[in-house]
């Protein structure tokens, strides 16, 4: 089975520009997180669904972050307008229903100048 | 709120020179302690999951330990391969889990 798949892998963008991650969870899995990782503050969730629905949106930092799961295939993290401080790498990951291990994709590096 | 403590920020081994990572946490009710390892550039790898105090689970060189309080990453006779950062995680409630800062492992040959 192929793994978490996201897209794109770098992206390099302006302040105040929009920027969309995608997502493609395992086959399978019913729940999808999404994780941002510094050095300053180690791999934080954002947000989490289960069966395409936001369970837990605590960890978005601020109205400018949104998350959607229009199916239970593909999911979108946006980011609008985007600030220097958003850059990060944004993972995604998913894990089945009643398994806690979560597996992860190979991450957006997000660099906004 | 969980609070996951991993030590030491770094580990610097020879090859062969056997060693352990710590992670301790503070959380109420744990449901289960995660291992995971992350290369430069590449996302978490799942390692381990441990659920009990006194389980132990073993992966080739890494054995991994739990008690009441903490778990332990058991590194035998390391190779450069085992370089890596390894990252405890906790989970309380839900599926959420929460994350320690890692403890980067370099091997030299």
């Amino acid at each position: 089975d192929a793994g978490v798949i996201q897209s794109p892998r770098h992206e390099v963008t302006e302040m105040g520009q929009e920027v969309t991650l995608r997502c493609k969870p395992i086959s399978g899995h019913d729940y999808l997180f999404w994780y941002r990782q510094t050095m300053m503050r180690g791999l934080e969730l954002l947000i989490y669904f289960n069966n395409n629905v936001p369970i837990d949106d605590s960890g978005m930092p601020e109205d400018r972050f949104s998350a959607k799961m229009p199916n239970a295939s593909f999911s979108t993290l946006k980011i609008q307008p985007s600030e220097p401080r958003d850059s990060a790498v944004y993972f995604c990951a998913s894990s089945r229903q009643g398994q806690y291990e979560q597996f992860f994709g190979p991450g957006t590096r997000l660099t906004v100048l | 709120e969980d609070q996951v403590t991993q030590s030491p920020e770094a580990l610097r081994l020879q090859e062969g020179e056997s060693s352990s990572l710590n992670c301790s946490y503070t959380v109420s009710g744990l449901r289960g302690l995660f291992w995971y390892r992350q290369d430069p550039g590449k996302g978490p790898e799942f390692l381990f999951t441990l659920y009990s105090a006194g389980e132990e689970k073993e992966k080739e060189r890494l054995k991994a330990t739990l008690t009441k309080k903490e778990s332990f990453l058991h590194i035998t006779a390391p190779k450069p391969e085992d370089s890596a950062t390894y990252l405890c995680a906790v989970q309380a409630g839900g599926y959420k889990l929460s994350f320690g800062a890692g403890t980067t492992v370099t091997v030299r040959a």
